[in-house]
């Protein structure tokens, strides 16, 4: 089974310059994440989508980050314009079941995006 | 947001050494998920735990739910090199919102 893919791998972008990342949930997934990892922290959730509906994103600062996962499948995350303290790594991660609460709180990650804002 | 403390922050020890590490939240959880993260990649699941003094193993590691339901505990057996990476814990408070982690636990090991 195929997991959780993200690109780019790698990111380094001036502060003000906008930057986008991609991401394909394993297959059949119908919840995907957008999390934030600043080095030394734990995951931060930006951002939960039920197929292609929004669940949460109470914790994303919609001045400049946005998300969507058109078709219910692939998903994009964009920043702009970016600070300095965007600087982390980006994690994308899915689930099996939104209607099956342990089947949904078990996240599957991708490898991560990792951002660095000069 | 829920807060969970996690320690200790690092630990370095022996390869065969034991070794526990705990997470505690200011509320009541559901829910307690324990999941290790190697360098360059994502965290990955372990063990998930879901009533209060539940004790599951997954080799050699074995995970506890707090009687609370406000701590858990994992604990790795006979540690090995590749046991090194950050282990993190990941709770769901009785609201049944998002899952909150833990800031982890660097665990290096010397052969």
């Amino acid at each position: 089974e195929a997991g959780v893919a993200q690109s780019p791998r790698y990111k380094i972008i001036e502060k003000r310059q906008s930057v986008a990342f991609w991401c394909n949930p394993i297959s059949g997934h119908a919840t995907l994440y957008w999390y934030q990892q600043i080095l030394g922290q734990g995951p931060k959730l930006l951002i939960q989508f039920q197929n292609n509906g929004v669940v949460d994103d109470s914790q994303l600062p919609k001045d400049r980050f946005s998300a969507e996962r058109l078709k219910g499948v692939d998903s994009t995350l964009k920043i702009q314009p970016a600070k300095l303290e965007d600087s982390a790594v980006y994690l994308c991660a899915s689930s099996l079941d939104r209607h099956n609460a342990r089947m949904r709180q078990k996240l599957f990650f991708g490898s991560g995006t990792q951002l660095s804002v000069l | 947001g829920q807060q969970l403390n996690q320690s200790p922050q690092s630990m370095f020890i022996q390869e065969g050494e034991d070794v526990s590490m705990n997470c505690t939240s200011s509320s009541i959880f559901n829910t307690w998920l324990w999941y290790k993260q190697d360098p360059g990649e994502g965290p990955v699941l372990l063990i998930a735990l879901y009533k209060a003094g539940e004790l599951t193993s997954n080799g050699r590691l074995t995970a506890q739910f707090g009687i609370t339901r406000k701590d858990s505990f994992l604990n790795i057996s006979a540690s090995i090199p590749s046991d090194v990476g950050i282990y993190f814990c990941a709770g769901q408070d009785t609201s049944g919102s998002r899952l909150t982690f833990g800031e982890g636990t660097q665990l290096t090991v010397n052969p």
